[in-house]
């Protein structure tokens, strides 16, 4: 089965460091770029950004872009979405999700499976 | 304000069809394959329609997908109370080299 498995619930302060990760099984995990998805308490979905497991080539969108690190070790087949000083806005669920890129008959770009969110909480 | 526009709210009754709208433009919809993601309640987001009309294993055929234009929908028939969900549209924007979604319809049955 093709999965991805997110770590654990954090509580952290303003301004302080965090690792959240995400880890496939179930595929070849540098197949597929790996991607980050914010959801904020009530609110939609938020493009963060995406990397490629087998180089680490990254892409940001420009609303993150500066302000989280995405990284990944192919040789345990985990993605990481890092900060290194939280905000109380970074408060939200975030989402790993494997990226299908095809080129076939059905066409496109879409996410496939997603992980089951990891919770940020960022309060003083 | 999200790229992409679908209603806030929809509703029905167990039974009836309900659609869901997705409007975009001809630099997104117009020119890239729709996906839909469906986000049960305290869950993460699940693919439900793929490449505009493609159901993944698994997805029952009461849902479809079609594509028109700039705008996409999203269809559910014999609607079921199971149905409730959150669900979003999504594309592939080229110049931000990432997707971007709908700001999701919050479906009550």
């Amino acid at each position: 089965e093709v999965q991805l498995v997110q770590s654990g619930a954090e509580v952290k302060k303003p301004g302080e460091s965090l690792r959240i990760s995400c880890k496939g099984s179930g595929y070849s995990f540098t197949n597929y770029w790996i991607t980050w998805v914010r959801q904020m308490p009530g609110k939609g979905l938020e493009w963060m950004g995406r990397i490629d497991p087998s180089d680490s080539h990254t892409n940001y969108s420009p609303s993150f872009q500066g302000h989280v690190t995405i990284s990944a070790d192919k040789s345990i087949g985990t993605a990481y979405l890092q900060w290194s000083s939280l905000r109380a806005s970074d408060t939200a669920m975030y989402h790993c999700a494997r990226l299908i890129d095809s080129s076939g008959y059905y066409w496109g770009r879409w996410f496939d499976p997603w992980g089951q969110g990891t919770l940020v909480t960022v309060s003083s | 304000q999200s790229v992409l526009t679908q209603p806030p709210s929809a509703s029905g009754t167990p039974g009836q069809r309900v659609t869901i709208s997705c409007s975009g433009s001809s630099s997104n919809i117009g020119i890239k394959t729709v996906n839909w993601y469906q986000q049960l309640p305290g869950t993460a987001p699940k693919l439900l329609i793929y490449s505009n009309n493609q159901r993944p294993s698994g997805v029952p055929d009461r849902f479809s997908g079609s594509k028109s234009g700039a705008s996409a929908s999203l269809a559910i028939s014999g609607l079921q109370s199971d149905d409730e969900a959150d669900y979003y549209c999504a594309t592939w924007d080229d110049s931000l080299n990432g997707p971007v979604f709908g700001g999701g319809t919050k479906l009550t049955v």
